[in-house]
């Protein structure tokens, strides 16, 4: 059975930095892509950025794009979303969901994980 | 305002059959993209209900289907359940090289 459990989370101030981590199992960790998808309280989905099985390719959305880096540890089988100049608008569940393909469907996900910038 | 257009709530009676919409442009779903569809009940994560525009993964009941034609999606839901009340979204991938999401479906079952 796929797990993903997301940790890192918390409540920062805008312009401080935050890493988020998301670790998996039941599956062949470095075969897949994974990504993280944000959404803000009371608000849709967002796709925040992904990366390819081997972490050679990773992807950002233009709203985070400078400011995040995703990463993973294939021998830890886990992910990473390093977050640096949060705003309030950072503020959202942090999703982490393993891709069929990263352009395509993320068939598990994890339970989130709350992040909250403010002063 | 997203990428992929879907309207904010759809409602039916139990038993019934409802469908929410997924309008994309030229540049998504258009381009030949594949749709998503995910399914999120209140307080829990999303989950993938439909991939590749029709394909159900397993657990999947067939009273969910997907279809696409054109700049656009659908996801059919019948014999309406209580427990079928939850927020969908599709999506899809834009040739401005980013994965989209559509603004969510409420659905409320009646």
């Amino acid at each position: 059975e796929v797990q993903l459990l997301e940790s890192g989370g918390g409540l920062v101030q805008p312009e401080e930095s935050l890493r988020l981590s998301c670790a998996a199992s039941g599956f062949i960790f470095s075969r897949y892509a994974m990504t993280w998808v944000r959404q803000a309280p009371g608000k849709g989905l967002e796709w925040v950025s992904a990366i390819g099985g081997s972490g050679a390719n990773t992807y950002y959305a233009d709203s985070v794009k400078g400011r995040f880096t995703i990463s993973r540890d294939n021998s830890k089988n886990t992910l990473y979303l390093q977050m640096s100049s949060l705003r309030a608008e950072d503020t959202a569940v942090y999703y982490c969901a393993k891709d069929r393909s990263w352009v395509g469907a993320k068939d598990s996900w994890g339970q989130g994980t709350l992040v909250t910038v403010s002063s | 305002q997203s990428v992929l257009t879907q309207p904010p709530s759809v409602s039916g009676a139990p038993g019934q059959r409802v469908t929410i919409s997924c309008t994309g442009s030229s540049s998504n779903i258009g381009a030949g993209y594949d749709v998503q569809w995910y399914q999120q009940l209140p307080g829990t994560a999303p989950k993938l209900l439909i991939y590749d525009n029709s394909n159900r993964p397993s657990g999947v009941p067939d009273r969910f289907s997907g279809s696409k034609s054109g700049t656009s999606a659908s996801l059919a839901i019948t014999g309406l359940q209580v427990d079928d009340e939850a927020d969908y979204y599709c999506q899809s991938y834009d040739s401005s090289l980013s994965v989209v999401f559509g603004g969510g479906t409420k659905l409320t079952v009646l």
